[in-house]
Protein backbone atom coordinates (compact mmCIF):
# COMPACT_ATOMS: atom_id res chain seq x y z
CA UNK A 1 0.00 0.00 0.00
CA UNK A 2 1.52 3.04 -1.03
CA UNK A 3 -0.52 5.42 0.86
CA UNK A 4 -2.10 7.39 -2.44
CA UNK A 5 -5.65 6.30 -2.47
CA UNK A 6 -8.08 7.05 -5.56
CA UNK A 7 -11.79 7.05 -5.71
CA UNK A 8 -13.67 5.60 -7.32
CA UNK A 9 -11.79 2.45 -8.74
CA UNK A 10 -13.92 1.66 -11.84
CA UNK A 11 -16.14 4.13 -13.73
CA UNK A 12 -18.43 3.65 -16.62
CA UNK A 13 -20.17 6.49 -18.76
CA UNK A 14 -21.23 7.76 -21.86
CA UNK A 15 -19.76 9.87 -24.48
CA UNK A 16 -20.74 13.90 -23.81
CA UNK A 17 -20.29 12.96 -20.22
CA UNK A 18 -18.59 14.93 -17.26
CA UNK A 19 -17.00 12.41 -14.44
CA UNK A 20 -14.53 13.45 -11.02
CA UNK A 21 -11.72 11.84 -10.04
CA UNK A 22 -10.37 12.08 -6.87
CA UNK A 23 -6.90 11.57 -5.10
CA UNK A 24 -5.68 12.07 -1.66
CA UNK A 25 -1.63 11.53 -1.11
CA UNK A 26 0.25 10.26 1.27
CA UNK A 27 0.38 12.09 4.55
CA UNK A 28 2.90 14.90 4.32
CA UNK A 29 3.39 15.19 0.59
CA UNK A 30 2.57 17.84 -1.26
CA UNK A 31 3.08 17.45 -4.93
CA UNK A 32 0.07 15.63 -6.63
CA UNK A 33 0.76 14.50 -10.20
CA UNK A 34 -1.94 12.41 -12.63
CA UNK A 35 -0.96 10.37 -15.11
CA UNK A 36 -3.02 8.76 -17.84
CA UNK A 37 -2.31 5.10 -18.78
CA UNK A 38 -4.23 4.21 -22.11
CA UNK A 39 -3.07 1.18 -24.43
CA UNK A 40 -2.09 3.43 -27.49
CA UNK A 41 -0.48 6.26 -25.72
CA UNK A 42 1.50 4.35 -22.77
CA UNK A 43 1.54 6.34 -19.21
CA UNK A 44 1.61 9.94 -19.89
CA UNK A 45 1.87 12.85 -17.47
CA UNK A 46 -1.14 15.07 -17.57
CA UNK A 47 -0.72 18.22 -14.67
CA UNK A 48 1.11 18.33 -11.32
CA UNK A 49 0.01 20.33 -8.34
CA UNK A 50 2.14 21.71 -5.49
CA UNK A 51 0.58 22.59 -2.16
CA UNK A 52 -2.12 24.30 -3.83
CA UNK A 53 -0.91 25.56 -7.14
CA UNK A 54 -0.26 24.21 -10.48
CA UNK A 55 3.15 23.27 -11.00
CA UNK A 56 3.95 21.66 -14.40
CA UNK A 57 1.50 20.54 -17.38
CA UNK A 58 1.79 18.07 -20.22
CA UNK A 59 -0.08 16.29 -22.31
CA UNK A 60 -3.20 17.40 -20.88
CA UNK A 61 -6.68 18.15 -22.88
CA UNK A 62 -8.49 21.35 -22.60
CA UNK A 63 -11.40 19.29 -22.16
CA UNK A 64 -9.66 17.79 -18.72
CA UNK A 65 -9.02 20.24 -15.83
CA UNK A 66 -7.20 20.03 -11.93
CA UNK A 67 -7.52 21.22 -8.85
CA UNK A 68 -6.11 20.69 -5.13
CA UNK A 69 -7.42 21.83 -2.44
CA UNK A 70 -6.36 23.15 0.83
CA UNK A 71 -5.82 19.79 2.79
CA UNK A 72 -3.93 18.74 -0.40
CA UNK A 73 -6.87 16.32 -1.96
CA UNK A 74 -6.94 17.01 -5.40
CA UNK A 75 -9.60 16.14 -8.53
CA UNK A 76 -9.31 15.61 -11.76
CA UNK A 77 -12.14 16.61 -13.83
CA UNK A 78 -13.05 15.13 -17.45
CA UNK A 79 -16.15 16.54 -19.43
CA UNK A 80 -17.45 16.27 -23.16
CA UNK A 81 -15.92 12.41 -22.76
CA UNK A 82 -14.97 10.90 -26.24
CA UNK A 83 -14.23 7.34 -26.87
CA UNK A 84 -10.75 7.78 -26.35
CA UNK A 85 -10.70 8.93 -22.78
CA UNK A 86 -11.00 5.36 -21.73
CA UNK A 87 -7.91 4.71 -19.64
CA UNK A 88 -6.51 3.83 -16.44
CA UNK A 89 -5.73 7.19 -14.26
CA UNK A 90 -3.40 7.27 -11.78
CA UNK A 91 -2.59 9.97 -9.21
CA UNK A 92 1.20 10.24 -7.71
CA UNK A 93 2.63 11.65 -4.51
CA UNK A 94 5.77 13.30 -3.47
CA UNK A 95 7.15 15.24 -0.59
CA UNK A 96 8.26 18.22 -2.75
CA UNK A 97 7.81 19.68 -6.66
CA UNK A 98 11.13 18.59 -7.74
CA UNK A 99 12.57 15.46 -9.33
CA UNK A 100 14.92 14.55 -6.79
CA UNK A 101 12.40 12.71 -4.66
CA UNK A 102 9.89 9.25 -4.77
CA UNK A 103 6.85 9.48 -6.79
CA UNK A 104 4.18 7.12 -5.15
CA UNK A 105 1.17 5.71 -6.76
CA UNK A 106 -2.32 5.19 -6.20
CA UNK A 107 -3.98 2.31 -7.96
CA UNK A 108 -5.49 4.18 -10.05
CA UNK A 109 -8.89 4.67 -11.44
CA UNK A 110 -10.54 2.77 -14.64
CA UNK A 111 -12.54 4.89 -16.83
CA UNK A 112 -14.96 2.94 -18.97
CA UNK A 113 -16.25 5.60 -22.09
CA UNK A 114 -19.58 3.67 -24.10
CA UNK B 1 13.89 16.00 -25.70
CA UNK B 2 12.51 13.64 -23.15
CA UNK B 3 12.28 10.37 -24.59
CA UNK B 4 12.18 6.90 -23.09
CA UNK B 5 12.53 3.93 -24.98
CA UNK B 6 12.46 -0.03 -23.78
CA UNK B 7 12.13 -3.42 -25.19
CA UNK B 8 8.80 -4.59 -24.99
CA UNK B 9 8.68 -8.02 -24.16
CA UNK B 10 11.02 -11.16 -22.29
CA UNK B 11 10.87 -14.16 -20.76
CA UNK B 12 13.10 -15.52 -18.71
CA UNK B 13 12.78 -19.41 -16.64
CA UNK B 14 12.31 -19.12 -13.09
CA UNK B 15 15.97 -19.44 -11.20
CA UNK B 16 17.44 -17.21 -14.14
CA UNK B 17 18.48 -13.64 -14.03
CA UNK B 18 16.24 -11.19 -15.73
CA UNK B 19 17.77 -7.81 -17.52
CA UNK B 20 15.72 -4.95 -18.58
CA UNK B 21 16.64 -2.51 -20.69
CA UNK B 22 15.82 1.50 -21.01
CA UNK B 23 17.73 4.53 -22.72
CA UNK B 24 17.15 7.81 -22.53
CA UNK B 25 17.69 10.86 -24.35
CA UNK B 26 17.54 13.64 -22.22
CA UNK B 27 21.02 14.02 -20.31
CA UNK B 28 19.58 16.97 -18.41
CA UNK B 29 18.03 13.58 -16.33
CA UNK B 30 18.79 13.55 -12.74
CA UNK B 31 16.51 10.46 -11.50
CA UNK B 32 15.79 7.23 -13.23
CA UNK B 33 13.56 5.23 -11.55
CA UNK B 34 11.92 1.27 -12.03
CA UNK B 35 8.62 0.52 -11.49
CA UNK B 36 6.71 -2.33 -11.54
CA UNK B 37 2.75 -2.97 -12.29
CA UNK B 38 1.15 -6.07 -11.50
CA UNK B 39 -1.94 -7.21 -13.88
CA UNK B 40 -4.75 -4.72 -12.48
CA UNK B 41 -2.60 -2.97 -10.11
CA UNK B 42 -1.06 0.58 -9.72
CA UNK B 43 2.60 1.03 -10.25
CA UNK B 44 5.29 -0.05 -6.90
CA UNK B 45 7.96 2.27 -7.13
CA UNK B 46 11.14 -0.83 -7.00
CA UNK B 47 14.29 1.34 -6.98
CA UNK B 48 16.21 4.49 -8.51
CA UNK B 49 19.10 5.49 -8.83
CA UNK B 50 20.57 9.23 -9.35
CA UNK B 51 22.19 10.39 -12.16
CA UNK B 52 25.57 10.87 -10.90
CA UNK B 53 25.54 6.69 -9.74
CA UNK B 54 27.38 4.09 -11.66
CA UNK B 55 25.05 1.10 -10.04
CA UNK B 56 22.81 0.71 -6.98
CA UNK B 57 22.00 -2.83 -5.28
CA UNK B 58 18.75 -3.78 -3.49
CA UNK B 59 18.96 -7.35 -2.63
CA UNK B 60 17.95 -8.82 -5.71
CA UNK B 61 17.76 -6.07 -7.99
CA UNK B 62 21.01 -4.34 -9.27
CA UNK B 63 20.65 -0.99 -11.53
CA UNK B 64 22.93 0.14 -13.54
CA UNK B 65 23.53 2.93 -15.50
CA UNK B 66 25.59 4.15 -18.45
CA UNK B 67 25.36 8.15 -18.80
CA UNK B 68 28.01 8.15 -21.70
CA UNK B 69 25.42 5.45 -23.65
CA UNK B 70 21.69 6.87 -22.07
CA UNK B 71 21.09 3.44 -20.46
CA UNK B 72 19.95 2.07 -18.10
CA UNK B 73 19.28 -1.52 -17.17
CA UNK B 74 17.53 -3.39 -14.09
CA UNK B 75 18.89 -6.62 -13.07
CA UNK B 76 16.69 -9.23 -11.25
CA UNK B 77 18.66 -12.23 -9.69
CA UNK B 78 16.59 -15.67 -8.68
CA UNK B 79 13.46 -14.38 -11.10
CA UNK B 80 10.33 -15.98 -9.29
CA UNK B 81 7.18 -16.27 -10.82
CA UNK B 82 6.40 -13.47 -9.00
CA UNK B 83 8.39 -11.12 -10.60
CA UNK B 84 6.07 -11.21 -13.59
CA UNK B 85 4.84 -7.59 -14.22
CA UNK B 86 5.25 -5.50 -16.57
CA UNK B 87 8.72 -2.87 -15.80
CA UNK B 88 8.47 0.53 -16.50
CA UNK B 89 11.64 2.68 -16.14
CA UNK B 90 10.99 6.90 -16.13
CA UNK B 91 13.41 9.88 -15.85
CA UNK B 92 12.81 13.02 -13.86
CA UNK B 93 14.38 16.41 -14.42
CA UNK B 94 15.98 17.36 -10.72
CA UNK B 95 16.69 21.04 -12.36
CA UNK B 96 13.37 21.91 -13.30
CA UNK B 97 10.72 22.59 -11.08
CA UNK B 98 8.59 19.74 -11.92
CA UNK B 99 8.60 16.41 -10.26
CA UNK B 100 7.03 14.96 -13.50
CA UNK B 101 7.97 11.81 -15.22
CA UNK B 102 8.34 10.38 -18.31
CA UNK B 103 8.02 6.50 -18.54
CA UNK B 104 9.29 4.35 -21.27
CA UNK B 105 6.72 1.48 -22.75
CA UNK B 106 7.06 -0.80 -20.55
CA UNK B 107 8.52 -4.08 -20.52
CA UNK B 108 6.58 -7.39 -20.01
CA UNK B 109 8.84 -10.39 -17.80
CA UNK B 110 7.37 -13.44 -18.54
CA UNK B 111 8.77 -15.79 -16.28
CA UNK B 112 8.02 -19.58 -16.84
CA UNK B 113 8.07 -22.21 -14.06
Amino acid sequence: DSGVTQTPKHLITATGQRVTLRCSPRSGDLSVYWYQQSLDQGLQFLIQYYNGEERAKGNILERFSAQQFPDLHSELNLSSLELGDSALYFCASSARDRGDNEQFFGPGTRLTVL
Amino acid sequence: GEDVEQSLFLSVREGDSSVINCTYTDSSSTYLYWYKQEPGAGLQLLTYIFSNMDMKQDQRLTVLLNKKDKHLSLRIADTQTGDSAIYFCAESFGSSNTGKLIFGQGTTLQVKP
